[in-house]
């Protein structure tokens, strides 16, 4: 597709349960970051993938949460063990270039899956 | 005016007049700073950068004013539109750096 694409848009979870949120990024961006937003707030730094580099997973907030990304390409974030405050906007974005001087950061944002903890 | 709400900023324009979102950044080092637009449901949306070595850019109704003496960006949209509403962030970095440090955000309200 055109643009960074997120699945699913809406997922309700029971407390405890384990649920994966997926990312397809755009094709050739070499760069996947996941964000979490919780309701009227900013954006919250979870994880960055850059190409074959081992991941950046310094914004994870706990051990419950994990992240891969397979070929380089689609991302799945995991939370496992589900509490209610998970509950928020999991945003993933994409980036075709990262770093050197003139380079754009700009990242491109998918919709979000909005993430609900009963 | 401007008025800190219970979470973000708030800021409410007449449709037809100019809005001005303020931005204060935190590093001195930071040589590139991106404003995005979120729109309700939706994930943030680039609609403007400018490097350290300009003190204006302009676009289509928006124009972004970089002043690195104080650390501040603002965005400048003009003849504000009902399809404005959003909330805006302002995100900066460093050419080095992977990671954009993010505003907190501040939501504009066009009022009819």
């Amino acid at each position: 597709g055109a643009g960074v694409s997120q699945s699913p848009s809406n997922k309700v979870t029971e407390k405890g349960k384990d649920v994966e949120l997926r990312c397809d990024p755009i094709s050739g961006h070499t760069a996947l970051y996941w964000y979490r937003q919780s309701l009227g707030q900013g954006l919250e730094f979870l994880i960055y993938f850059q190409g074959n580099s081992a991941p950046d997973k310094s914004g994870l907030p706990s051990d419950r949460f994990s992240a891969e990304r397979t070929g380089g390409s689609v991302s799945t974030l995991t939370i496992q063990r589900t509490q209610q405050e998970d509950s928020a906007v999991y945003l993933c974005a994409s980036s075709p270039r990262i770093g050197g001087p003139g380079a754009k950061n700009i990242q491109y944002f998918g919709a979000g899956t909005r993430l609900s903890v009963l | 005016g401007e008025s800190v709400g219970l979470h973000l900023p708030t800021l409410s324009v007449q449709e037809g007049d100019n809005s001005i979102i303020n931005c204060a950044y935190s590093n001195s080092a930071s040589d590139y700073f991106i404003w995005y637009k979120q729109e309700s449901g939706k994930g943030p949306q680039f609609i403007i950068d400018i490097r350290s070595n300009m003190d204006k850019r302009q676009g289509q109704r928006v124009t972004v004013l970089l002043n690195k003496t104080v650390k501040h960006l603002s965005l400048q949209i003009a003849a504000t539109q009902p399809g404005d509403s959003a909330v805006y962030f302002c995100a900066e970095t460093m050419d080095s750096n992977y990671q954009l440090i993010w505003g907190a955000g501040t939501k504009l309200i066009i009022k009819p």
